[in-house]
């Protein structure tokens, strides 16, 4: 089975902070995701990486960046925190070629 | 850009009504199609998908038919139990790699 794991169910940070999101991957995968997820809105994509040191712009990249240094790690990055970032922040992972995502548990991260 | 819209929620049930969520689509091409769901303090899960006109994605006793006429996918089940509850998401793949999902639709099924 695949898993992937990120580092905190529960993260509670000031505004202004710099904050690392963490996902890890136990497969091969090339694909990596970060989403945020609000009430009403669905699932919104933030970052997309398909491959080492390659990222992308999603559809709301504004305030965030991504780091993506080894295939199975892929962090997301809040520069500078404010408390329109506080969501549940999904990271999600498939195969290249196939159709199928595997989500991480997510993170709910308030700002205060 | 592609789009996807579901039906709002939340939909509250009784144990072994029948489900319908809706979902229409809007994309250029041919989408793959897809139903997530997410349980409580879970990430998501695949539920069913579809991969061209007319397919018929099931699992677990839900289904849902790609048509392409209407632009829809919609969820159904015949009779839902209170393990169902939990919010499901109708997405698609344009074949750019990256999911586009709707807003959401959170399903409560009263015993």
């Amino acid at each position: 089975d695949v898993k992937v794991t990120q580092s905190s169910r529960y993260l509670v940070k000031r505004t202004g902070e710099k904050v690392f999101l963490e996902c890890v991957q136990d497969m091969d995968h090339e694909n990596m995701f970060w989403y945020r997820q609000d009430p009403g809105l669905g699932l919104r994509l933030i970052y997309f990486s398909y491959d080492v040191k390659m990222k992308e712009k999603g559809d709301i990249p504004e305030g965030y960046s991504v780091s993506r240094e080894k295939k199975e790690r892929f962090s997301l990055i809040l520069e500078s925190a404010s408390t329109n970032q506080t969501s549940m922040y999904l990271c999600a992972t498939y195969l290249r070629g196939n159709t199928e995502a595997f989500f991480g548990q997510g993170t709910r991260l308030t700002v205060v | 850009g592609d789009s996807v819209t579901q039906m709002e929620g939340p939909v509250t049930l009784s144990e072994e009504a029948f489900l319908t969520i809706n979902c229409t689509y809007t994309a250029t091409g041919y989408p793959s199609l897809f139903w997530y769901v997410q349980y409580p303090g879970e990430g998501l899960q695949l539920l069913l998908k579809a991969t061209k006109a007319d397919d018929k994605g099931s699992n677990k006793g839900f289904e849902a038919t790609y048509r392409k006429e209407t632009t829809s996918f919609h969820l159904e089940k015949g009779s839902v139990q209170v393990s169902d509850s939990a919010v499901y998401f109708c997405a698609l793949d344009n074949q750019g790699g990256k999911l586009i999902f709707g807003q959401g639709t959170e399903l409560s099924v009263k015993p």
